[in-house]
């Protein structure tokens, strides 16, 4: 069935550091790429998303590219600040439902 | 502002007591979901709605009893609950089940099971 895999965190880094988080992808066909966001106390919400290969999605600053030769949708942003210290999900559908990966939690510091 | 809210946002409860989550949709949607998210575990889907009737069941134990009067609002009955239960609960919801479009996240029961 379809999954992914997300680095491990944590994941810290100073203001203005450039974040990468890796995720890549098992699926049958092409389907739609997520990153979703959990701020601290807060629900899970969409960031970014693309429906088909070499699509970007970008949202906040944040972009993912849809790459099937590499199966992956890294996340990146070129310059954090300290209000994107959250965890981060990579999820695409299959099976009916989403499925998520184990998250990854980025901490900026000042 | 979410279009999913959750209440209430933090219960405490032992293990005998018996206590409910509701989580209300507030965007016409069709589906709802109930996650268990545990520290340090990825999300695990507990159940799905569809419409109003259960669709998926993930082997979930019986002291976990869901219910879905209407296709806007969610209960999680709780009763029986062991401390390994303690989690923040989510409530999703999307426009139809198995949907490939976006779920959209209440922020959650923070539950502690003493």
């Amino acid at each position: 069935g379809n999954s992914v895999t997300q680095m491990e965190g944590p994941v810290t880094l100073s203001e203005e550091a450039f974040l990468t988080i890796n995720c890549t992808y098992t699926a049958t066909g092409y389907p739609s790429l997520f990153w979703y966001v959990q701020y601290p106390g807060e629900g899970l919400q969409l960031l970014l998303k693309a429906t088909k290969a070499d699509d970007k999605g970008s949202n906040k600053g944040f972009e993912a590219t849809y790459r099937k030769e590499t199966t992956s949708f890294h996340l990146e942003k070129g310059s954090v600040q300290v209000s994107d210290s959250a965890v981060y999900f990579c999820a695409l559908p299959g099976g009916g439902k989403f499925q998520f990966g184990a998250g990854t939690q980025v901490v900026v510091t000042p | 502002e979410t279009g999913v809210t959750q209440t209430p946002r933090h219960l405490v409860m032992g293990m005998t007591n018996k206590k409910s989550l509701k989580c209300e949709q507030h965007l016409g949607h069709n589906a709802m979901y109930w996650y268990k998210q545990s520290a340090k575990k990825p999300l695990e889907l507990m159940f799905v709605y569809s419409l109003e009737e259960r669709v998926e069941n993930n082997s979930v134990p019986s002291r976990f009893s869901p219910e879905c009067p209407n296709s806007s609002h969610l209960f999680l009955h709780l009763h029986t609950l062991q401390p390994e239960d303690s989690a923040l609960y989510l409530c999703a919801s999307s426009q139809v089940s198995g949907s490939v479009d976006e779920q959209f996240f209440g922020p959650g029961t923070r539950l502690t099971v003493l």
